[in-house]
């Protein structure tokens, strides 16, 4: 099946900051999203993007399906952006793998 | 559209008792997913469902998992004799399947129910 790879593992940002986040995987996908994990759990969609640009605000996502990897942006980044940022690719529309996760610490 | 809602959000068991979690999906969505999610990891997914097929159930841990969705609609997913390694956050997604206009597979995820096993 798919692997999917993100980095870095961990990020401390001083508000303010701008930060890039990666996802490399490593076959053909049809379906590539980025998500938060709140602090309860909950998976929230930031931007399905198997492929091309998109961008929500201080958010913007970038696939470059040929090269297998995506890049989350965060502009001014702000201490409610904190928390998780999985990337999650498929190639079968049935099933998502997840990466293991960037967990962001925004402080003040 | 009120989303992806799952009930229970917590519960917690003594190890050897039955649990069961139910879904129930955004309404016009046909496909509905489950996925297990342990602390410090991604979600894992388990299995899925179109309408009231099951179509991939290999991923289900072990024959003390499953899952139905008896009417296309609402989904239970059961664990039964629950060991101390079922603790985990149980995840359940939905999605239109891919094909004309905005049916792109994107997947929405419900908040959870996070399982404890004592």
């Amino acid at each position: 099946g798919i692997q999917v790879e993100q980095s870095p593992p961990d990020l401390i940002l001083q508000e303010g900051a701008n930060s890039t986040l990666r996802c490399n995987f490593s076959d053909s996908v049809n379906n590539l999203q980025w998500f938060h994990q709140n602090p309860w759990g909950q998976l929230i969609n930031l931007f399905y993007i198997p492929s091309g640009t998109k961008q929500n605000g201080r958010l913007s996502a970038t696939t470059v399906a040929t090269e297998r990897y995506s890049l989350l942006y965060i502009s001014s980044s702000q201490t409610t952006d904190s928390g998780v940022y999985f990337c999650a690719a498929g190639g079968g529309y049935s099933t998502l793998t997840f990466g293991k996760g960037t967990m962001l610490l925004v402080s003040p | 559209d009120t989303g992806v809602s799952q009930d229970p959000r917590h519960k917690i068991t003594k190890r050897g008792q039955n649990v069961t979690f139910r879904c129930d999906p955004i309404s016009e969505h046909n496909r509905l997913y489950w996925y297990r999610q342990t602390l410090g990891q991604g979600p894992e997914f388990l299995t899925y469902f179109q309408n009231e097929a099951q179509l991939e159930k290999s991923r289900l841990l072990s024959d003390r998992f499953s899952a139905e969705r008896p009417k296309g609609s609402f989904s239970t997913l059961e664990i039964q004799r629950t060991e101390q390694g079922d603790s985990a956050m149980y995840l359940c997604a939905s999605s239109t399947p891919p094909g004309t206009g905005a049916d792109t597979g994107e997947l929405f995820f419900g908040e959870g129910s996070r399982l404890t096993v004592l």
